[in-house]
């Protein structure tokens, strides 16, 4: 059975850095194919994709946020690491973490298979 | 405003059929069979529906079906039931620059 679980703050005032943690079961990260990543959905609004960490610890990030995001994983914990720096209220979403099914070559993921349950992080001061 | 782009909304009846189209560019939906739809409730967090276009995950119902035209997806629900009242989102690959780009969602009222 696969399952992911984020954890971080809930509340994160302007300026600071948000750091995330995704902890998963089920499948492991040095598995040849196997990504995880980050998908964060502002309240209301429609669903945008961060970032993902492939099991040979290459790394992928959104053009317009790559500058404030670091990705990383630790594969004896079984967990993936977000880290975003300078938050902004309009950052303010539900941080989901992700397994990237359906590896098909190069840097491409199929589809997003095992969801977290997502966290609600409030960017306030 | 999201890179692809979905109705608001859509509403039917029970038993009825849906159709909830997607529409990109060159560069993600018309250049890859790489579309996925997703089922969101309030709430909760997405659950995949559709992949690759067409492909359903074990476990899904096979009243959900997907298609592609050129730059545009589509989602279509058939037998419409009260469960399937959520929001549902596309994504689509988009390559090495840009990665994964999703719809701003659809809400689907069934009456």
């Amino acid at each position: 059975q696969i399952t992911l679980k984020e954890s971080g703050p809930t509340l994160v005032k302007p300026t600071q850095t948000l750091t995330l943690t995704c902890t998963f079961s089920g499948f492991s990260l040095s598995t040849s194919g196997v990504g995880v990543g980050w998908i964060r959905q502002p309240p209301g609004k429609a669903l945008e994709w961060l970032a993902l960490i492939y099991w040979d610890d290459d790394k992928r990030y959104s053009p317009s946020l790559k500058s404030r995001l670091t990705i990383t994983k630790d594969t004896s914990k079984n967990q993936v690491v977000l880290t975003m720096t300078n938050m902004d209220p309009v950052d303010t979403a539900t941080y989901y973490c992700a397994s990237h099914g359906g590896y098909c070559g190069g840097d491409c993921y199929s589809f997003f298979d095992y969801w977290g349950q997502g966290t609600l992080v409030t960017v306030s001061s | 405003q999201s890179a692809l782009t979905q109705p608001a909304s859509v509403s039917g009846s029970p038993g009825q059929s849906i159709t909830i189209s997607c529409t990109g560019t060159s560069s993600d939906v018309g250049s890859y069979n790489l579309v996925s739809w997703y089922q969101q409730h309030p709430g909760k967090a997405p659950k995949l529906m559709i992949y690759e276009v067409s492909k359903r995950p074990s476990g899904v119902s096979n009243r959900f079906s997907g298609s592609k035209s050129g730059n545009t997806a589509s989602l279509t629900i058939s037998g419409l039931q009260a469960e399937d009242e959520a929001d549902y989102y596309c994504c689509s690959y988009a390559g090495s620059s840009t990665f994964w780009v999703f719809g701003g969602g659809t809400k689907l009222t069934v009456l």
